[in-house]
């Protein structure tokens, strides 16, 4: 099945810099990948999402690019702002199977 | 509009006992998703259902976790002769259809077993 790897586990990156979060995964078949951002106590909230047929998706200070050869994908987030502070999920899936999520990555933006 | 609603909340079981947890999706999202995320983890999957049916339940580790989705929409997940090391955070999520689209999750449900 499905194997999705995540890095870092945390990140500390000074306000106005930019963040990098980083997944491979192992089923060639899988072709939906979407981020979740988890702050403490709340339920994940899916930020932005990306399908195969494109390389990179943008929305404001957040991107995601993909690479299938290579089976990775990475969440770039610019001019970071102390409420992005949160646990940021990869995750992937082919469709016709469970979505699968990485362990997380605890980001933390100091002011 | 409404989002995806879970209840209760937080749910405190003595070992041994039964469980109910429920959710109500996003209305007119057809599938369904039951995770359990455990400290410090992602969302694990358990059970996906697409309509009434439950199209893959995998994830459930074992014979003592249980779904139902009667009527398409709201969905019990029951647990039955709890354990300790069933103490997490279960998570419904909702989309509009099964594939690849995109998952709404709701608030999640707290249950404690000691």
């Amino acid at each position: 099945g499905e194997n999705v790897e995540q890095h870092p586990s945390t990140l500390s990156v000074q306000e106005g810099d930019s963040a990098v979060i980083k997944c491979t995964y192992s089923d060639s078949a899988s072709n939906y990948f979407p981020w979740y951002k988890q702050e403490l106590g709340k339920r994940p909230q899916l930020i932005i999402d990306i399908r195969s047929n494109v390389g990179e998706k943008k929305d404001q200070r957040i991107a995601v690019t993909l690479n299938k050869t290579a089976k990775h994908f990475s969440l770039h987030i610019t001019e970071t702002q102390p409420e992005d502070s949160a646990v940021y999920f990869c995750a992937a899936t082919s469709g016709n199977t469970p979505l699968v999520f990485g362990k997380g990555t605890r980001l933390s933006v100091i002011a | 509009g409404a989002g995806v609603s879970q209840t209760p909340s937080n749910k405190v079981t003595e070992k041994g006992k039964y469980v109910e947890l429920r959710c109500d999706p996003i209305s007119g999202h057809t599938a369904l998703y039951w995770y359990r995320q455990s400290l410090g983890q992602g969302p694990e999957f358990l059970i996906y259902f697409q309509g009434t049916g439950a199209a893959d339940d995998s994830g459930l580790p074992n014979d003592r976790f249980f779904a139902v989705r009667p009527e398409g929409s709201v969905s019990t997940l029951k647990i039955q002769r709890t354990e300790r090391g069933d103490s997490a955070v279960y998570l419904c999520a909702s989309s509009l259809t099964g594939g690849r689209f995109e998952q709404y999750f709701g608030p999640g449900t707290r249950l404690t077993v000691t």
